[in-house]
This record gives C-alpha cells, structure tokens and sequence, in this order.
C-alpha cells in the first residue's frame, strides 16, 4: 500500500523567502514521487517527478526535490518566493504495482506575502 | 506537449438531468484516463481509471451506474453523470497517462458542475 502525507494544510511565507513544502511518503516498491501545482479552478499541472536516477530534481518555475529514500521525503523547495507561486501544491506517489494510479497527498496551500 | 482538454469548462443542469463531459489528449495518445472528483479545499478522489476499448475500473464507493465511463479511443474518455443531483455538484477532472512507464498524468483544466 502507499500513502502521502503533506505536514501543514497551509503555508505561508514572505515574498523573495524560501519555499518549503514537506512530503512524505510510505510505499511498498520503489516509489515514483510527482509535485503538481493547481490554480483556481484550474487542473493541475505537473512541476517535477522522481522516477529513478539523481535523488535531487528540478522542475519548473525554480521549483526542485529531493528524494530522500531514508528520510521518505520529498520535500518541495524554491529559493525564493514569487507572488506568483501562489497556489495549491499535491504531492503524489505511485509504484509499478499501482496501474499508473497516483495517490495524493492533502495538498499544501502556499499563501506569498508582498 | 501532453495537453488535455476538457469540455465544457462549467455546466449547470437540473436534477435528473443527465451531463456528460468530454476529455480529449491533444496531442498524444494516451493508454489510460483517470476522471477524478474534488471538493471545495479538499484533494482530489479517483473516481475511475479507463483504458481505451475496456470497461472501467471504479474505486469504492463508486457507483458505476451514475458515473459511466466511456473511452472510445486513444484520445477521448467521457463521462456522463446520469439522473444527476445537487450532492453531485462538484469540480471533475480528467488525466490521462503516455504509459511509457514514466507514470506522470496529465491534466485537464477542469469541469465544473451544478446541479440545481
């Protein structure tokens, strides 16, 4: 079985601050860990994934994460935020037992503040 | 590149009415489609996976009559909601999936629903 946990429903952080956004995970097989963002009333879109290879992935928008096996993380991170970034962020997770089936964490709203 | 369209983008229908919407990959094939459900600041709930020219598979708690699923070719999945009711108002989106082993899911903008 997998499952997904987001800490914190909400965040909130500072224009031109760092972004944190925490994931972890649980997985029975080599997981595969996506972020997504989603807009208002809009679908979502994908910012990176992790399938194999280098634990540490860059997305888009200045977005990166970093798989952590030991940690069973996959944190979100940006250097610096924009007002832009406002939005809501899923991480999701799947495996090759899963028939392409993403599970989804809670979702993370990230509030930018001027 | 892997853009998926949904159609219409909002739909509001009398209860017992039936509505149907569309999901199309644009430009890609896609092996399977995912239609979910989301609730107002909640996550999102599978509802059913379809596979081009097979039966969809439903999640618990589904009910297969009211939500039928259709996917008719590598391109378009629909979904009809039948005999529709206000409880069945939410925010629907589709996925679909290359199934190159790579797993990510592509997403539609979104179909809002109302049922007055």
């Amino acid at each position: 079985a997998q499952s997904v946990t987001q800490l914190g429903s909400h965040v909130s952080v500072s224009e031109g601050a760092l972004v944190l956004l925490r994931c972890n995970y649980s997985s029975s097989v080599p997981p595969y860990l996506f972020w997504y963002v989603q807009y208002p009333n809009q679908g979502l879109q994908l910012l990176l994934k992790y399938t194999t290879g280098a634990t540490l992935v860059k997305g888009i928008n200045g977005f990166e994460a970093e798989f952590k096996k030991s940690e069973t993380s996959f944190h979100l991170t940006k250097p610096s935020a924009h007002m832009s970034d406002a939005a809501e962020y899923f991480c999701a997770v799947t495996g090759s037992n899963q028939g392409g089936k993403l599970i989804f964490g809670q979702g993370t709203e990230l509030s930018v503040k001027p | 590149g892997a853009v998926v369209s949904q159609h219409p983008s909002r739909v509001i229908c009398k209860s017992g009415t039936s509505v149907k919407i569309e999901c199309r990959s644009l430009d890609f094939q896609a092996t399977t489609m995912f239609w979910y459900r989301q609730f107002p600041k909640q996550s999102l709930m599978l509802m059913a996976t379809s596979n081009e020219g097979s039966k969809a598979t439903y999640e618990q708690g589904v009910e297969k009559d009211k939500f039928l699923i259709n996917h008719a070719s590598l391109t378009l999945s629909t979904l009809t909601v039948t005999s529709a009711h206000p409880e069945d108002s939410s925010f629907y989106i589709c996925s679909a999936s290359l199934g190159l082993g790579g797993y990510e899911q592509y997403f539609g903008p979104g179909t809002r629903l109302t049922v007055t």
